[in-house]
């Protein structure tokens, strides 16, 4: 089945204690993206990557990184989580950005 | 001003009245989504556009590159339906999301 999965689905960490979230997908897609949803601000996209090895910044990259060494993975890195960053987070990947995205179902981080 | 506007952010409907969503957006385009988000959470992605119009059972879409409007439609409404619709465009590499539209059928 294709898919596009996250893990941990739900995270309830304390201010600079550094977590990874990952997202993963098989459909072979070129391009993948992180996306945090907030209340009344919508959706907004953290980072993309077009390709292995080849990432860059969306509209608000402040305080994450990522990192792309396998097609299939894009793990979304907090080195020094704050509450600002209090979120739902969805991956998504596609072939490319102008091709249907399909998204993981969302983590759900509460930074205390 | 947003690069992404959508319209109404909020709409209620009786149950098979037909349901129209407006985007209209201020950059160049290579193609422009529809996604759907249900009171769930999940994300699913309903259409993308670059020229003219697409239907998919009840839903169609269509879009105006000259004008830089886009409109979801919905044809016999149902409150499985509701949800927040989000339009989403895309130019160079980035995708620009508008707010949603949040949609209330009821029965």
């Amino acid at each position: 089945e294709a898919q596009v999965t996250q893990n941990p689905r739900y995270l309830i960490t304390v201010t600079g204690k550094k977590l990874t979230v990952t997202c993963s997908q098989n459909m072979n897609h070129e391009y993948m993206s992180w996306y945090r949803q907030d209340p009344g601000l919508g959706l907004r996209q953290i980072y993309y990557s077009m390709n292995v090895e080849v990432t860059d910044k969306g509209d608000v990259p402040e305080g994450y990184k990522v990192s792309r060494k396998e097609k299939r993975n894009f793990p979304l890195i907090l080195e020094s989580p704050s509450p600002n960053q209090t979120s739902l987070y969805f991956c998504a990947s596609s072939f490319a950005q102008t091709y249907e995205q399909y998204f993981g179902p969302g983590t759900r981080l509460t930074v205390t | 001003k947003n690069e992404v506007e959508q319209s109404p952010q909020n709409l209620t409907a009786q149950e098979g009245e037909f349901i129209t969503i407006n985007c209209s957006y201020s950059v160049g385009i290579s193609a422009l989504h529809w996604l759907q988000q249900h009171p769930g959470g999940g994300i699913v992605s309903l259409f993308m556009l670059s020229s003219g119009k697409k239907k998919h059972g009840r839903l169609i879409a269509t879009i105006n590159i000259q004008e830089k409007h886009s409109s979801l439609h919905i044809t016999a409404s149902h409150p499985r339906d509701s949800a927040v619709y989000i339009c989403v465009v895309s130019g160079s590499e980035k995708l620009v999301f508008g707010k949603g539209t949040k949609l209330t059928v009821n029965p």
